[in-house]
């Protein structure tokens, strides 16, 4: 069965930049889609963008484009999100989601990043 | 963007009871509508997808329906396994805007 493992919690300052990680336990990660979902202390879901490992395509949302970045790596079936220059307002719950362009099946257990000086 | 609403935005409900929750786009999405379960502290869980397809190894009392704008949750028969927040999303178009979700709880 597919499993998503997240990269654990993290605590940061504002400015510095992170890197957080989805791993597949499977062996199929290049033929589905990854999509990470942010979710604010006490807010819904907003979803971020996805990327397709197979062959990088990527899409992301307009409210998050140019301020963070998704990539994969299929050869160790992982993928990422990334941020160059925190602020205090990316202080979230992030998730990883692995299905179908249409719909996300199996769900990562969700990175918390804080970001507080 | 393509906006998404909910509605009630939270409910109280018993046991046993037929519960029904309400989405809605605000262009056609088709029948690109999947909805989600999220627990508290817990990570998201595929309902539906494709507005009335059953995610595998979700109870039959969970059901979708609706095409266009209008769509529906419904849970026939809640049990105490179901309190938990609902978010509707649209996958027609990028970004896959998610609705603001709909908490139930006991009354």
């Amino acid at each position: 069965e597919v499993q998503l493992v997240q990269s654990g919690a993290e605590v940061k300052k504002p400015g510095e930049s992170l890197k957080i990680s989805c791993k597949d336990s499977a062996y199929t990660f290049a033929s589905y889609w990854i999509a990470w979902v942010r979710q604010m202390p006490g807010k819904g879901l907003e979803w971020m963008g996805n990327i397709y490992p197979g062959d990088s395509d990527t899409r992301y949302s307009p409210s998050f484009q140019g301020l963070v970045t998704i990539s994969a790596d299929k050869s160790i079936s992982t993928a990422y999100l990334q941020w160059s220059s925190l602020k205090a307002s990316d202080t979230a719950m992030y998730y990883c989601a692995q299905g179908f362009q249409r719909y996300f099946d199996f769900w990562g257990q969700g990175t918390l990043v804080t970001v507080s000086s | 963007d393509i906006q998404m609403t909910q509605s009630p935005s939270s409910l109280s409900a018993s046991v046993g009871d037929r519960v029904t929750i309400t989405c809605r786009a605000s262009q056609s999405i088709a029948n690109y509508l999947n909805w989600y379960q999220q627990k508290s502290g817990k990570a998201p869980k595929l309902l539906i997808y494709s507005t009335s397809n059953l995610q595998s190894g979700v109870p039959s009392r969970f059901s979708g329906s609706g095409s266009g704008t209008d769509f529906t949750l419904t849970i026939s028969s809640l049990q105490p396994e179901d309190f938990a927040t609902y978010y509707c999303q649209q996958t027609h178009r990028t970004p896959r805007t998610f609705g603001p979700g709909t908490k139930v709880d006991l009354k």
